[in-house]
């Protein structure tokens, strides 16, 4: 069974600094990973995934992630927090088995970015 | 691509009553997925359709859930007899086959039980 663990529910960081929001999964295949935003009373948003390809993720927004097999983390980082990023994210893991390819979310991290 | 659309958008009912929800995925996708989430967590798969046919549901579905994807086109989610625990956003996602893993979200129903 594939888990992911979103450590820290809630982040806050200033305008301007870095954000990082970390993820571990748990897989007993390859995974793949993504990370999704939510707004308040919105559906949720890609921001970006990966499938085995490069390691390091580029996504919108100017977010990425780097896939560590070694550590089985996938954490989220952006250089400059803006006021704009503040809302929820999300983690997900999915696999290649199967036919559903089904996500499997974490509980979800919600960043505050503070003036 | 028009997006992943879902009506209605909020939904109160009362105990007991039976709710239908509406999801029309993009187009060209022939895979839709239903996920459920409470406050305060991640969504949870429910069940998923490829084409009109429901490949996967989850232990999540009681008895009282059913879902439909006729033609493969649209779903509909109902819920039979309401209960409160059944209070939560009712997401709904769409992709291409599996060869592209990015699942497509719409805005979310949401659905209280009073």
């Amino acid at each position: 069974a594939q888990s992911v663990t979103q450590l820290g529910s809630h982040v806050s960081v200033s305008e301007g600094a870095l954000v990082l929001l970390r993820c571990n999964y748990s897989s007993s295949v390859p995974p793949y990973l993504f990370w999704y935003v939510q707004y308040p009373n919105q559906g949720l948003q890609l921001l970006l995934k990966y499938t085995s390809a490069a390691t390091l993720v580029k996504g919108i927004n100017g977010f990425e992630a780097e896939f560590k097999k070694s550590e089985t983390s996938f954490h989220l980082t952006k250089p400059s927090a803006h006021m704009s990023d503040a809302a929820e994210y999300f983690c997900a893991v999915s696999d290649d088995t199967g036919t559903a390819s089904k996500l499997t979310f974490g509980t979800g991290t919600r960043l505050q970015v503070t003036l | 691509d028009t997006g992943v659309s879902q009506n209605p958008r909020h939904k109160i009912t009362k105990r007991g009553q039976n709710v239908t929800f509406r999801c029309d995925p993009i187009s060209e996708h022939n895979r839709l997925y239903w996920y459920r989430q409470t406050l305060g967590q991640g969504p949870e798969f429910l069940t998923y359709f490829q084409n009109e046919a429901q490949l996967e549901k989850s232990r999540l579905l009681s008895d009282r859930f059913s879902a439909e994807r006729p033609k493969g086109s649209f779903s509909t989610l109902e819920i039979q007899r309401t209960e409160q625990g059944d209070s939560a956003m009712y997401l709904c996602a769409s992709s291409r086959d599996r060869t592209i893993y990015e699942q497509y979200f719409g805005p979310g129903t949401r659905l209280t039980v009073t």
